[in-house]
C-alpha cells in the first residue's frame, strides 16, 4: 500500500529556532514530492521536488529531497509566529492522477 | 482569476437531508479533486476528474457522488447525510502536462456538520 508518514505530528517552537519537518514515503513509481502549508483553510502550494539532492528555497523555507534514502526534509529558519500552520507532504506517482498525503505536521510558534 | 471557490461554507445538514457541495475553477485546468479534511488526519480523496464526462473513485467514495459535465464546474453531491460525513471539504485542481498532473490548488473549504 503507497503510504507517505510525516513526523513529528505536531511540534511547539519559540519564534527564532529552526525547525525541520520529515516526510518518508513508500510509494509505487515515484514522480515528485510537495509540501504544503495549510494555515486555517485551504493548503497553499509551496515546493515541489523531482531531482534528489537539488535544494529548493524560498526565503527562510528550504526543502531537499533524497531519492535513494525515500524522504524529504522541510527547513524553516527563523521562526516567526505566521508561521504556525500544518505542513503538508503529498507525493505524485507517475502514470496516476493523484496525490497521495501524509497527515501533516502541525507547527505552533510562540513568540 | 477567482482560482478555485467553493460553496457553501459552512453548512448544517439533519441526518438524511440531501445537498450539492459546489465547486467551480477559472484557470482551465482539467483535472478536479474532491477531498475531505478530519481532524489530525490530512486529506482523503473522495472523488477526481481528468476533464469533463469522466470521474473516478478516490480512497473514500461511499456516500457521495459526482458529476462533470464542464470544465469549470465539479458538484459533489451528499444523498443520505450521516454524521460521519462531519468534516471540511475541499475541493482542488490542476493542470496536466505529459506525465502526469502538477500541483494541485486548492478551495477555501466547507465546513460541514450533520447532526
Amino acid at each position: 500500500e503507497d503510504k507517505v508518514v510525516q513526523s513529528p505530528l505536531s511540534l511547539v517552537v519559540h519564534e527564532g529556532d529552526t525547525v525541520t519537518l520529515n516526510c518518508s514515503y513508500e510509494v509505487t513509481n515515484f514522480r515528485s514530492l510537495l509540501w504544503y502549508k495549510q494555515e486555517k483553510k485551504a493548503p497553499t502550494f509551496l515546493f515541489m521536488l523531482t531531482s534528489s539532492g537539488i535544494e529548493k528555497k524560498s526565503g527562510r523555507l528550504s526543502s531537499i529531497l533524497d531519492k535513494k534514502e525515500l524522504f524529504s526534509i522541510l527547513n524553516i529558519t527563523a521562526t516567526q509566529t505566521g508561521d504556525s500552520a500544518i505542513y503538508l507532504c503529498a507525493v505524485a506517482q507517475g502514470g496516476s492522477e493523484k496525490l497521495v498525503f501524509g497527515k501533516g505536521t502541525k507547527l505552533t510558534v510562540n513568540p | 482569476n477567482a482560482g478555485v471557490t467553493q460553496t457553501p461554507k459552512f453548512r448544517i445538514l439533519k441526518i438524511g437531508q440531501s445537498m450539492t457541495l459546489q465547486c467551480t475553477q477559472d484557470m482551465n485546468h482539467n483535472y478536479m479533486y474532491w477531498y475531505r479534511q478530519d481532524p489530525g488526519m490530512g486529506l482523503k480523496l473522495i472523488y477526481y476528474s481528468v476533464g469533463a464526462g469522466i470521474t473516478d473513485k478516490g480512497e473514500v467514495p461511499n456516500g457521495y457522488n459526482v458529476s462533470r459535465s464542464t470544465t469549470e464546474d465539479f458538484p459533489l453531491r451528499l444523498e443520505l447525510a450521516a454524521p460521519s460525513q462531519t468534516s471540511v471539504y475541499f475541493c482542488a485542481s490542476s493542470y496536466s502536462l505529459a506525465g502526469g498532473p502538477y500541483e494541485q490548488y486548492f478551495g477555501p473549504g466547507t465546513r460541514l456538520t450533520v447532526t
